[in-house]
Formats: structure tokens, sequence, C-alpha cells
């Protein structure tokens, strides 16, 4: 089953514009951790934030946690063509054999 | 390079032909994991290993057997493959367990599996 969902299932920006995706999820959380997947590529893994945690950034990544309402958000700061990838969000939810991903979000970045 | 490697990248295969997709870490992580990506449905566990010789079924492991004889590798083997089981396999490791830490999974460039 999915833990996570993330939303919008796709999204078309401009170069240097800043991109927004959301997650949500079901159960309690130990830590949410979003990851890259270029085309048919592996999965790289970008940021954790931990449940005691509300925000963290990365360099053009800052992601947001939301406990009480179950959500995350990722936002890339000034996308460049080479963000152009699946985004996926996973949870560990401490009493599971795995990381549970979401179904991810396509970002297109056009010049 | 620290990485995950799976072989083959791409193999075509008939029904009912074994077939074992290798995987292999040089991190030193103890746990590795095997997923499927397919399209609407992201990616299913199928077996995940904690340690060598201790391996436990995912969500969707009908189908498929793994085993775990040394730390650095982690074979999937489809005894009989079908048609339903063409699909996106991707191999993942991990120095945190099942939780991934600061450093998360690492993942293997995949293996792309057509059973006709």
């Amino acid at each position: 089953s999915q833990q996570g969902e993330e939303d919008p299932q796709a999204l078309s920006i401009q170069e240097g514009e800043n991109a927004t995706m959301n997650c949500s999820y079901k159960t309690s959380i130990n830590n949410l951790q979003w990851y890259r997947q270029n085309s048919g590529r592996g999965l790289v893994h970008l940021i954790l934030i931990r449940s005691n945690e509300r925000e963290k950034h990365s360099g053009r990544l800052r992601v947001t946690l939301d406990t009480s309402k179950k959500s995350s958000s990722l936002l890339i700061t000034a996308s460049r063509a080479a963000d152009t990838a699946s985004y996926f969000c996973a949870t560990d939810s401490g009493t599971a054999s795995k990381l549970t991903f979401g179904t991810g979000t396509r970002l297109q970045v056009t010049l | 390079e620290a990485q995950v490697t799976q072989n083959p990248r791409y193999l075509i295969t008939v029904t009912g032909k074994k077939l074992t997709v290798t995987c292999s870490q040089n991190m030193n992580h103890e746990y590795m994991s095997w997923y499927r990506q397919d399209p609407g449905l992201g990616l299913r566990q199928i077996y995940y290993s904690m340690n060598v010789e201790v391996t436990d079924k995912g969500d969707v492991p009908e189908g498929y057997k793994v085993s775990r004889k040394e730390k650095r590798n982690f074979p999937l083997i489809l005894e009989s493959p079908s048609p339903n089981q063409t699909s996106l396999y991707f191999c993942a490791s991990s120095l945190w367990g099942i939780s991934g830490g600061a450093e998360g999974y690492t993942f293997g460039s995949g293996t792309r599996l057509t059973v006709v």
C-alpha cells in the first residue's frame, strides 16, 4: 500500500521559476525523505526531515513537514532544466520493513 | 566510488526461463532491498535483508526468491518468470537499516525486465 501520495502528479515550469511538490501520508512517521529519479534510472536521495523538524534546507531545496496534517512539501528554487525528473517522497514509519514510497511528481523544466 | 551495481541493465526473456538479477554494493551496508516499479503503482518492495543470511518478504514476494550469502551481494531470482513480472527492478542498500538515516537509500541503476 502507498503511504505517500504526491501532488501534483505532473508539473511543468520554466527555468528560473520555483517548483513546489506536496506529499501526504497516512500514518505517523519517524522521518520523511525526498528522492529524485531521472527517467528510467535509480532514485537518488535528496534530503531527510525528521518528525520533530518543521523545515530543512539543502542548497536550492527546502523541505517542510507538518505532522499534524501528515504532509510535506519540497520546494526547488530557481529551477534548471537539469532538475527535470520525477520526485518521490518516502516515509519511515518505524514499524515497516522498508521506506514506503509515493507514486511521484513528474517535473518538467523548460528553457 | 560508493555504489550499488545491478546487472543486467536490460533483459528480455521468455516465460518460464529461470533468471537471476545480480546486485552488489561496495559500502558495507547491512540492509538491502529489492523494489519493482510499475506505472501508477510506484515502488513496491519485493524482499529485503537485514544482514547476511537474514531475508524476509516485502509487499509483493510471490514469484521471487533472494539469497544473502555475502554482505555485498543480494541477487534476485525468478524461478519461472511470467509476463506480469515485466517491470523495472531496483536494488537498494542502506547503512542505517530500514530508515535509511541521513544518507537515505542508495539505489542501483535499475534492471528493465521484459517477459514474453
